[in-house]
């Protein structure tokens, strides 16, 4: 089974700080995404990654980046957090090469921003 | 501009009966088709998918049906059931899911009553 984690369930932080969100995937997948989930707006791209230090940014990417270090790692980076950051972030995972096989989902952070 | 469109924010079915969710979509280069389903708090579950060289694909009581001329894509869930109660997204790719992110629509709350 795919397990793809994301370290915290639910955070709280001030604007103006640096926030790391941080999601791990166990499957050996070449792409990690990173969506953010809104009320009434669906899920939205914010950055993926199809190999070990290589990023494209997404529909959103404005206010964050990414660090992807190692395969099995993909961390959201908020540069300095603002209100409108607050939301559901979720990360996923899927095969480069391997044509119609979905993307998986982590469980997701509930981020709150003060 | 809204690439995935599923245009029902809600539906309600009875247990047992036949729920259908749909989808439109703009953009004539997707060629992967996917349902994701999504508990409050929890991260999206892939549910089915269909390439665009298909028109059905069933697994067990989904069913998904793609009309390319009409680029509009259906999900059928036979009989229903409480546990069916979620919301449903829509989510297309353009390269066989293997090489960007998706594009999802806003998603439909589906309710089976009792």
């Amino acid at each position: 089974d795919v397990k793809v984690t994301q370290s915290s369930r639910y955070l709280v932080k001030r604007t103006g700080e640096k926030v790391f969100l941080e999601c791990v995937q166990d499957m050996d997948h070449e792409n990690m995404f990173w969506y953010r989930q809104d009320p009434g707006l669906g899920l939205r791209l914010i950055y993926f990654s199809y190999d070990v230090k290589m990023k494209e940014k997404g529909d959103i990417p404005e206010g964050y980046s990414v660090s992807r270090e190692k395969k099995e790692r993909f961390s959201l980076i908020l540069e300095s957090a603002s209100t409108n950051q607050t939301s559901m972030y979720l990360c996923a995972s899927s095969f480069r090469d391997r044509l119609y096989q979905p993307q998986h989902f982590g469980d997701g952070t509930r981020l709150s921003i003060l | 501009d809204q690439q995935v469109k599923q245009n029902s924010p809600s539906l309600s079915v009875q247990e047992g009966r036949i729920s259908i969710l749909n989808c439109d979509y703009t953009n004539s280069m997707f060629d992967y088709f996917l349902w994701y389903k999504k508990y409050p708090a929890e991260g999206p579950t892939f549910l089915i998918s269909i390439s665009s060289i298909k028109d059905k694909n069933e697994d067990g009581r989904f069913t998904v049906f793609l009309n390319k001329s009409a680029k509009h894509l259906s999900l059928h869930i036979v009989p229903s059931q409480p546990g069916d109660s979620a919301v449903y997204f829509c989510a297309a790719s353009e390269t066989g899911g293997g090489a960007d992110g998706l594009t999802f629509g806003k998603g439909t709350h589906l309710i089976i009553q009792p």
